[in-house]
């Protein structure tokens, strides 16, 4: 079974654009949810989908937003980049999430995202 | 609210000897212990989880890890390292997934050496 597959893997931006990112699930998965590393502020959850609803919010600027799609596959858009917005930025699916107490959430490789 | 901590910036052991990565942890109901895996520049790779019975938990890769309710601590062991364990480790705790939430809390990371 493939994994989480994230796109792109790398991305360069200037102060001011917007970025949008792109997640697939492993096959089966419904539940996706995104953090944010960085170096100073480590791992960070940003928010979570399941069945196309936001189901969890992280303590982030309104700037970033998130949707998923009916197949569960999930984007991100980070608007008027800022340079703290530069991070790996990970995703990770589960299968239904907070409806079961034992599941395993599973990372994508991330897209490292950098601000200019 | 849940966190973990993770003592240690850096663990150094010899190729061969044991290991230990140390995570306390503060919940307030049940907890829900992860510890996960990051090679350079790379996602997260799962290990291994605590949700309740057996106090020892095994996971992948030879990895165990120890429940300790009393001293509220989930440390990482493996008896035998080899150099190809240095990367960084990460504990993590839940939320209740009774309070519908799916975040995983993310310690600091300790950065595991494993020198010849």
């Amino acid at each position: 079974k493939a994994g989480v597959t994230q796109t792109p893997r790398y991305l360069i931006k200037t102060r001011g654009q917007q970025v949008t990112l792109s997640c697939s699930p492993i096959s089966g998965h419904r539940s996706v949810s995104w953090y944010q590393q960085t170096p100073g502020q480590g791992l960070q959850f940003l928010f979570e989908y399941f069945s196309e609803t936001q189901r969890n919010k992280g303590n982030f600027p309104g700037r970033f937003s998130g949707r998923q799609f009916s197949n569960s596959r999930s984007e991100m858009n980070v608007s008027t980049l800022e340079l703290g917005d530069s991070a790996l930025y990970l995703c990770a699916s589960s299968l239904r999430g907070s409806g079961s107490s034992s599941e395993t959430q599973y990372f994508g490789p991330g897209t490292r995202l950098l601000v200019l | 609210a849940q966190s973990v901590a993770q003592p240690e910036d850096q663990v150094n052991v010899a190729e061969g000897n044991p290991l230990t990565v140390k995570c306390t942890y503060s919940v307030s109901g049940n907890p829900y212990l992860f510890w996960y895996v990051q090679y350079p520049n790379r996602g997260l790779q799962f290990l291994l989880k605590y949700i309740t019975g057996d106090n020892l938990v095994k996971g992948s890769y030879g990895f165990e890890a120890e429940f300790n309710k009393s001293q509220t601590s989930f440390h990482l062991k493996k008896p035998s390292a080899l150099v190809s364990d240095s990367a960084l480790y990460f504990c993590a705790v839940r939320d209740d997934p009774a309070g519908g939430g799916n975040k995983l809390t993310f310690g600091t990371g300790t950065q595991l050496k494993v020198e010849l």
